[in-house]
């Protein structure tokens, strides 16, 4: 299947710092690319979808100033946290789809720490 | 999407069959089965799909009943390896949409 990486793979910051995660399509063009967020024993859950070229639809609840996307190419699209606090302390996952395929991807995700 | 009920959890001995059940009363026509699993800490991991017809892959099998309403994932010979969460999944086909994970089951193989 295809690959999709994340980078970095943890990531610890002090709090009020501004933290950025990569997420890659290393062997296809990524047309959608999805954000999600898992807290400690809770499922997947979906903070945004970005389309390349457009801006992202963020989820009810999902500050879009705090949690910048940005995904300007088939295979590139980060996540930036700005200003984190300790409760946005969780693992951040995207995938990724192509434009005509059913099938999503998954990065292997990003685990955040801020203290 | 239509909802999914799935056990919290599950226990099965290593090189047996794993057996995890799916209800997906409100499944539409146009809606296909899809499972993923999780491990600890790691991204999601694509397993299978189906629509109605049983399906087969190197990893796993997937019954769907006649009604659609429910459906159960196979492990034939399950391995330590294999102890995750398992989410079902029911999304229309060609959706562009996310996948809307629920709590899924969490799967121990055990020695």
């Amino acid at each position: 299947g295809a690959v999709v990486s994340q980078h970095p793979s943890w990531v610890i910051c002090k709090s009020g710092t501004s933290v950025k995660i990569e997420c890659r399509s290393l062997d296809f063009q990524a047309t959608t690319m999805f954000w999600y967020r898992q807290f400690p024993k809770q499922s997947l859950m979906l903070m945004a979808t970005s389309n390349e070229g457009s801006k992202a639809t963020y989820e009810q609840g999902v500050e879009k100033d705090k949690f910048l996307i940005n995904h300007a190419s088939l295979t590139l699209s980060t996540l930036t946290v700005t200003s984190a606090h300790p409760e946005d302390s969780s693992f951040y996952i995207c995938s990724a789809r192509t434009s005509g395929e059913d099938e999503q991807f998954f990065g292997p995700g990003t685990r955040l720490t801020v203290l | 999407d239509a909802k999914t009920t799935q056990p919290p959890s599950m226990d099965c001995a290593e090189g047996r069959a794993a057996n995890l059940p799916c209800n997906h009363s409100t499944i539409s026509g146009n809606e296909y089965v899809y499972w993923y699993r999780q491990i600890h800490s790691q991204g999601p991991q694509y397993i299978i799909h189906g629509l109605k017809n049983n399906e087969t892959n190197e990893m796993a099998s997937l019954i769907i009943t006649e009604d659609r309403k429910s459906s159960t994932l196979i492990l034939p010979h399950a391995t330590l390896r294999d102890t995750a969460v398992y989410y079902c999944i029911v999304r229309p086909s060609g959706s562009a949409r996310q996948l809307t994970f629920g709590s899924g089951t969490q799967l121990t193989v055990l020695p």
